[in-house]
């Protein structure tokens, strides 16, 4: 199984809902990342998850909340979410924690609509 | 500032000819670098990919060159298929696994029949 899952495909929430995104691999992978693409933009990192703790953390807003249950599950927790929040989120898995060899799997995204 | 450009963000091709992507990097600390194809509604592809060691890697109809010197780097894609439409992204990363990967802005292949 060479795949990453996102659920849901889509999203649409209000501004006071609270929702969250779901991701999962199987390849065994140590390292799972969140990144959020607007159109016609490339992905911007938001969360690395190396061996279940996080790594790294772009300076995310807390209206973003990752975590990871376990080394197969990446969740993201949304809460009071803006307008311009409306992205492409992307789920990523590679083996280590990115760097030197390290490809990244990318899920085929989430496309969360915030009203 | 962007780390890594892609300054044409759209490319076409007639189907069998040559495509270039081009690619340039600031940071001298990149030492790996990756492509990445992307479909519409659907997240990002692993294409090819080249260490700084090397100036050339090749996958089928796939080569990248690598000019450490001129911090360029290009995807060649010969021959260019219809199915080959899609956006590229360009990626720079350091050598720890701490260094995260930095996408270009992408570039719009059309591959015309």
């Amino acid at each position: 199984d060479t795949e990453v899952t996102q659920t849901p495909k889509h999203l649409v929430m209000g501004m006071t809902n609270k929702k969250s995104l779901k991701c999962e691999q199987h390849m065994g992978h140590r390292a799972m990342y969140w990144y959020k693409q607007k159109a016609k933009k490339p992905p911007e990192l938001m969360f690395v998850y190396s061996y279940e703790k996080l790594s790294i953390n772009e300076s995310v807003p807390s209206r973003f909340s990752p975590e990871c249950p376990n080394s197969s599950l990446l969740n993201l927790h949304l809460h009071a979410l803006q307008p311009e929040d409306s992205a492409l989120y992307l789920c990523a898995s590679s083996q280590e924690g990115g760097g030197m060899s390290d490809e990244q799997f990318f899920g085929p995204g989430t496309r969360l609509t915030v009203l | 500032d962007q780390q890594v450009k892609q300054n044409s963000p759209s490319l076409s091709v007639q189907e069998g000819r040559i495509s270039i992507l081009n690619c340039d990097y600031t940071n001298s600390m990149f030492d790996y670098f990756l492509w990445y194809k992307k479909y519409p509604a659907e997240g990002p592809t692993f294409l090819i990919s080249i260490s700084s060691i090397k100036d050339k890697n090749e996958d089928g109809r796939f080569t990248v060159f690598l000019n450490k010197s001129a911090k360029h780097l290009s995807l060649h894609i010969v021959p260019s298929q219809p199915g080959d439409s899609a956006v590229y992204f360009c990626a720079a990363s350091g050598e720890t696994s701490y260094d995260k990967v930095i996408f270009g802005p992408g570039t719009s292949l059309s591959v015309i029949p």
